[in-house]
């Protein structure tokens, strides 16, 4: 079955930069979506179709994908991104085949 | 101003039933899809189903698939997901998402506990 793949914690310093990859065989093909979920709140998107921010979303945040790997990157990390991250995106086998990656907890400290 | 808003969650034995509602308000429901996505204690999220606009195309996930029905009611501005011989591992918080053809899930519920337990 087909699985979208996230490192499970990265930790950065405050002020740093953050990368937080998501590697899938379809990606190549198909877009990335990342969701930003703080510890008891439901999650909010922070960037579509691979690079795109939605309105609100800081600029800090920023979205990337090459070959089969997506990455979401915060430059300059606060204190207040730290939260849980995830990918998400389809198979190329169909629209009802879709996933989200494993997530990877930010730490910024 | 868009809400989503899940209802319906509780503690349920296993092999019972239960049907979670989502309302929606702020926009017109009947322009976008929808979707159910779980997360069960200290875990990741979970997809687990789909419907179009008009409620003609359904999408499930493997592990919910001949369990779980989603549907909706665009006059009632209402999603809904029925969900059959629960299961223990089904214990989550189960939320709502509505999908934007750009965006994907660009507005979530609050979401609404299940508990699967004797």
């Amino acid at each position: 079955s087909y699985e979208l793949t996230q490192p499970p914690s990265v930790s950065v310093s405050p002020g740093q930069t953050a990368r937080i990859t998501c590697s899938g065989d379809a990606l190549p093909k198909k877009y990335a979506y990342w969701y930003q979920q703080k510890s008891g709140q439901a999650p909010v998107l922070v960037i579509y179709e691979d690079t795109k921010r939605p309105s609100g979303i800081p600029e800090r945040f920023s979205g990337s994908s090459s070959g089969t790997m997506a990455t979401l990157t915060i430059s300059g990390a606060q204190a207040e991104d730290e939260a849980d991250y995830y990918c998400y995106s389809t198979d190329t086998g169909g629209n009802d085949r879709r996933m989200f990656g494993g997530g990877t907890k930010v730490t910024v400290l | 101003e868009v809400q989503l808003v899940e209802s319906g969650g509780g503690l349920v034995q296993p092999g019972g039933s239960l049907r979670l509602s989502c309302e929606a308000s702020g926009f017109t429901l009947s322009s976008y899809e929808m979707n159910w996505v779980r997360q069960a204690p200290g875990k990741g999220l979970e997809w687990i189903s789909y419907i179009s606009s008009s409620g003609g195309t359904k999408y499930y996930a493997d592990s919910v698939k001949g369990r779980f029905t989603i549907s909706r009611d665009n006059a009632k501005n209402s999603v809904f997901l029925q969900m059959n011989s629960l299961r223990a591992e089904d214990t989550a918080i189960y939320f709502c998402a509505r999908e934007s053809k750009a965006e994907g899930f660009d507005y979530w519920g609050q979401g609404t506990l299940v508990t699967v337990s004797s």
